[in-house]
């Protein structure tokens, strides 16, 4: 069957350092997405890919960046991971835009913790 | 700007019970999907039933049925014959052709047996 994994499930970190969360999916969907969630916020998009070598900034980009090699994987970087980024991150993709948007179908999420 | 409001933080519903959970969006875009999606205590985002704006008649998905009133933009989600799995937090999200969703707050709903 297809899925959409991401690892680690967790994480913990110290400010100052860089960290990669992994996005992979065997949907083969052209569109990929990273969110995070926080209480009373709701789920918020970071960035996201419309395929191969695209990507474009989110509501809450500041401090992230994608990049996207292949159709499988939209890896999420934090550059210097900062104690505001704690957070419970999601990735999620869906297939190419039929004008109207498509059913996003979410990986099982990634909690990072700063210290 | 996009924005979805849920404006119930809790619901609480008696086993077998149907419940309504409340969502308004705004949107100057004529084309737009509205979608909920369900989140157990565990965690995972379940996709649970879409509405399209331009779809004739309301979704129903199983014992999930979307009331869509374009008029006054809103999208509830209903679910019939509550178990005590539909605990959860239910969140309303709407997309545009942009294929961005923007989700609302979310509201916890607590099944009581």
């Amino acid at each position: 069957d297809a899925e959409i994994t991401q690892s680690p499930r967790h994480k913990i970190t110290e400010t100052g350092r860089q960290v990669t969360l992994a996005c992979h999916q065997t949907w083969n969907h052209n569109n990929m997405f990273w969110y995070r969630q926080d209480l009373g916020h709701g789920l918020r998009l970071i960035h996201y890919s419309y395929g191969v070598q695209d990507t474009n900034k989110g509501e809450v980009s500041d401090g992230y960046s994608v990049s996207r090699s292949n159709t499988e994987d939209l890896p999420l970087t934090l550059e210097s991971a900062a104690s505001s980024q704690t957070s419970v991150y999601f990735c999620a993709s869906s297939e190419s835009s039929k004008g109207i948007a498509d059913t996003q179908y979410f990986g099982p999420g990634t909690r990072l913790t700063v210290l | 700007a996009q924005k979805i409001t849920q404006t119930q933080p809790g619901m609480f519903v008696q086993e077998k019970e149907a419940v309504t959970l409340d969502c308004t969006y705004d949107t100057s875009d004529p084309s737009y999907g509205l979608f909920w999606y369900k989140q157990p205590s565990s965690g995972e985002m379940i996709f649970l039933i879409y509405q399209g704006s331009y779809d004739q008649q309301n979704a129903t998905e199983g014992r999930y049925s979307l009331n869509f009133q374009k008029a006054r933009k809103s999208a509830n989600l209903v679910i019939s014959a509550s178990q005590l799995g539909d605990s959860a937090m239910y969140f309303c999200a709407m997309g545009t052709g942009a294929n961005n969703l923007f989700f609302g707050t979310g509201t916890r709903l607590t099944v009581i047996p």
